[in-house]
């Protein structure tokens, strides 16, 4: 059984361009969150979709935007990049449907804004 | 304002010593809290979760003690073996009622086990 798969594993990107990272959830999990990991920190809350919409968003500008699939997988992109945006995204799954569950952790992504 | 913190930024331990680190919180309305494991260039694998209606929750060679009186947590590891050297995050999440789903993090521990 797959666990959470995330891709690309690295990314080089310059000031002001766009990326977009991709991840798969966990077998019968239909919830993917997203969050950025700076060096020395624990991760933050991007945001969480379910169903396809995201129901809810922590304290990130609206550069930060995603979407999910029919097939609960999930893509976060960044706009006009910037040097601070350089950190590991991780994203989690979980299968609670409608209410909070444990969420499960992929390997992440090391973005780096050059 | 919610957060999650810990008592002990780094924890050196000998192996097959027993290992305790801590995490307080300071949000009351938390009812659910996770211990994560992050080695170095991984994502944070789960190591045990337990929720506000119980104060102790045991998994292998792992326990977990929540004391909602002081808004204190702690994970608890036997044995402690190289392999158990990572950063340790305890998580909070206030969603039972499921309107919050996010997980807030402290910084983390840095535990290093010696041979």
């Amino acid at each position: 059984d797959a666990g959470v798969t995330q891709s690309p594993t690295h990314l080089i990107k310059t000031r002001g361009q766009q990326v977009t990272l991709r991840c798969s959830p966990k077998s019968g999990h239909d919830t993917v969150s997203w969050y950025q990991q700076a060096l020395g920190q624990g991760p933050q809350f991007i945001f969480q979709y379910y169903e396809e919409e995201e129901r809810q968003r922590g304290n990130f500008p609206d550069r930060f935007s995603g979407h999910q699939f029919p097939n609960y997988s999930s893509e976060l992109n960044v706009n006009a990049l910037l040097l601070g945006d350089s950190a590991l995204y991780l994203c989690a799954s979980s299968g609670g449907g409608a209410i909070a569950d444990t969420q499960y952790f992929g390997p992440g992504t090391r973005l780096t804004v050059l | 304002g919610e957060s999650v913190g810990l008592h002990l930024p780094t924890l050196s331990v000998q192996e097959g010593d027993n290992s305790i680190i801590n995490c307080a919180y300071s949000n009351s309305a938390s009812d659910y809290f996770i211990w994560y494991k992050q080695e170095s260039g991984k994502g944070p694998q789960f190591i045990i979760d337990i929720r506000s209606n119980m104060d102790k929750r045991q998994g292998q060679r792992v326990t977990v003690l929540l004391n909602k009186t002081v808004k204190h947590l702690s994970l608890q590891i036997a044995a402690t073996q190289p392999g158990d050297s990572a950063v340790y995050f305890c998580a909070e999440n206030m969603g039972s009622g499921g309107s919050n789903y996010k997980l807030t993090f402290g910084k983390g521990t840095l535990l290093t086990v010696n041979p």
